[in-house]
Formats: structure tokens, sequence, C-alpha cells
């Protein structure tokens, strides 16, 4: 079985703070792999990243980062100097090897930045 | 454009009464799958398909039925749809498989039961 925990409900932040969004995720598998998507207030379904399980590397793209961390579980996401085009809910997805191409997201965070 | 679109984008009906939700990619996409979000539940996964003929169940697939007759084309059926079934629906597509790809999202489908 896999799941995927976003325990963060909502979270409010002011423009230019940094904000970490939080993804802890449970499978008995090796390889596996991590995903984050954002659905802003049209609606519609974005995908931002993919990582693998055997890729531990920390990705930056722009103001968006991502910490994999094996040890605790977690692929968390942050933003740096946020803007109100941010505000969005993120989802967190995973997929396991043994799962074959079950995708299970997390409940989502729903993220509102205010100018 | 290259797309998924489902049609329609909102729905209301009766329960018992039976329903499909068309999605169709434009991509030449191996993959298709179906969820449905629900507040404080996320999106949930239904049915995906790896290929023509070819369906397997997701997390919440009673009360559902799909079909792969065509690549492009992977409808979305409720033989006799109930008011636990009014959702947001989301088809999405990959070229080759979850894990290999990113997910192209349609636009949604709206379903109220009553």
């Amino acid at each position: 079985a896999q799941k995927v925990t976003q325990a963060q409900t909502e979270i409010s932040v002011v423009e230019k703070e940094d904000v970490t969004l939080d993804c802890v995720y449970e499978t008995r598998d090796t390889t596996y792999y991590l995903f984050w998507y954002k659905q802003p207030p049209s609606g519609e379904l974005v995908f931002l990243i993919r990582r693998n399980s055997f890729d531990e590397q920390n990705e930056i793209s722009g103001r968006y980062s991502w910490n994999f961390q094996k040890s605790t579980s977690s692929f968390n996401f942050t933003i740096t100097a946020s803007q109100v085009v941010d505000s969005a809910v993120y989802f967190c997805a995973l997929s396991a090897e043994s799962s074959g191409d079950k995708l299970t997201f997390g409940t989502g965070t729903r993220l509102a930045v205010r100018p | 454009e290259a797309q998924v679109t489902q049609n329609p984008r909102y729905l209301i009906t009766v329960t018992g009464k039976k329903l499909t939700v068309t999605c169709s990619q434009n991509m030449n996409h191996e993959y298709m799958s179906w969820y449905r979000q629900d507040p404080g539940l996320g999106l949930r996964q239904i049915y995906y398909s790896m290929n023509v003929e070819v369906t397997d169940k997701g997390d919440v697939p009673e009360g559902y039925k799909v079909s792969r007759k065509e690549k492009r084309n992977f409808p979305l059926i409720l033989e006799s749809p109930s008011p636990n079934q009014t959702s947001l629906y989301f088809c999405a597509s990959s070229l080759g498989g979850v894990t290999n790809e990113k997910l192209f999202f349609g636009s949604g489908t709206q379903l109220s039961v009553l």
C-alpha cells in the first residue's frame, strides 16, 4: 500500500514570505516516484516536478525548491519570496513500483498568499 | 494544441440515470486515467489504462466503469449514479505511464447527482 500525507490543510502567508509545504509518504518499495502538482483557482492541475527514489538531490527551479529526504520519507516543497500568483492548492503524489501505474495523491495544501 | 478534453464541463443528473463523461487526448498517449476530487480527500484514482483494451482499478472503482476501445478515448461510465458520486472528475493522460512521465489533465467535470 502507498500513502501520502499532507498535514497542512491551509497555509496563509504575506507576499514575499518564504513558505514550505510538507509531504510525507509511505511505501515499502525501494523504487518509487514522487510528484508535486499545482491547482490554481481556475481549477486545472499543473505538473511541477517528478523525482525518483534513487535521486535524492534537491532541486531548485526559480523560486521553487524541493527537499527530498528518504530518511524521513519526506518530499517538501518550498516557495521563496511568495507571490499572489502562487495561491493555489498543492498536491503531493506517489507511485510505487509494485503498484503498477497507480498514483496516490495527498489531500492537498491550500496556500493563500496575501498582498 | 496538445490537450486532454473532457465533456461535459458541468453535469446535473438524478439518481439512477446512466451517464457517460467523455475524455479524449490528441497526444498519442498510452496511459489514461480518471480521478475524482472531493474536499478534504484530495484526488483519488478511479481507473487507469495503459493501452487499448487494458484497464485497471484504482483506489475507488466501485460504481464506475471505463472502456478503452481506442487509444485517444477513455470514457467514464456511471451506470446507476448515486449522490455519493457527486464530485469533481478529472481525466489525465501521459505518454508512457505515470511513473516516467508527467500527467496532462483535462479541465474537469463537475458532476452533481440529485
